[in-house]
């Protein structure tokens, strides 16, 4: 069964601090990933992709097939990252269904 | 561009009640979704839909009913609203891409529903 596991609800970091949110994901055909943010009082938005394997924010994930996972991370956290981050997995063939995770909220504190 | 409209913003509902949560978007998208979002959760797909005319189940749809008679518009219909509902609702649209890939979800601003 498909299946994307984020095992920290919260992560509490200081300004300037690396961050790491991990993402673990269980599909047996060719996965796609997302990671999606949530900020206070904002809509849910794309934050990247797997496959454009580019930095948003000084945000990276790196799919890692051997361990099925696609951690978020960032070397130098921002007060204005703290939101909810949830990682995606996209069904192959499938149109646009994705598999969230259960999400991790992120808090930076000053 | 309004992308992904959502209405209401905000319902209560008594037990029993029926209603209907309208989610339009205007980018011409072909497959449209609805998930609800539940503390500890994440968000769980409901119904979703890969053009008018088509609808399939996703991973909790007891309960609630969609149709999909235009591109634009995807309702999701509680029949008879039960606590257990109470949740915030969102509505998701995107183009089905191309050789098997997703295209990045856009999303509506959601709609917080109680259930007394």
């Amino acid at each position: 069964a498909q299946r994307v596991t984020q095992p920290e609800k919260l992560l509490s970091v200081f300004k300037g601090a690396p961050v790491e949110l991990k993402c673990n994901y269980s599909y047996s055909g060719s996965p796609e990933l997302f990671w999606y943010v949530q900020y206070s009082r904002q809509r849910l938005q794309l934050l990247l992709r797997h496959i454009s394997r580019e930095s948003i924010k000084g945000f990276t994930a790196d799919l890692n097939k051997g361990e099925t996972s696609f951690h978020l991370k960032k070397p130098f956290a921002q007060e204005e990252d703290s939101a909810m981050y949830y990682c995606a997995l996209g069904l192959y063939n499938q149109g646009g269904k994705l598999i969230f995770g259960q999400g991790t909220e992120l808090s930076v504190k000053p | 561009n309004a992308g992904v409209t959502q209405t209401p913003k905000f319902q209560v509902l008594k037990t029993g009640q029926s209603m209907t949560l309208q989610c339009a978007q205007d980018m011409n998208h072909e497959y449209m979704s609805w998930y609800r979002q539940d503390p500890g959760m994440g968000l769980r797909l409901i119904h979703y839909s890969v053009g008018a005319g088509i609808t399939d189940q996703g991973e909790v749809p007891n309960g609630y009913n969609v149709s999909r008679s235009t591109t634009e518009d995807f309702p999701l219909r509680l029949l008879s609203a039960a606590p257990s509902q109470t949740s915030v609702y969102f509505c998701a649209s995107s183009s089905t891409g191309t050789g098997g890939l997703n295209q990045p979800q856009h999303f509506g601003d959601g709609t917080r529903l109680s259930i007394l």
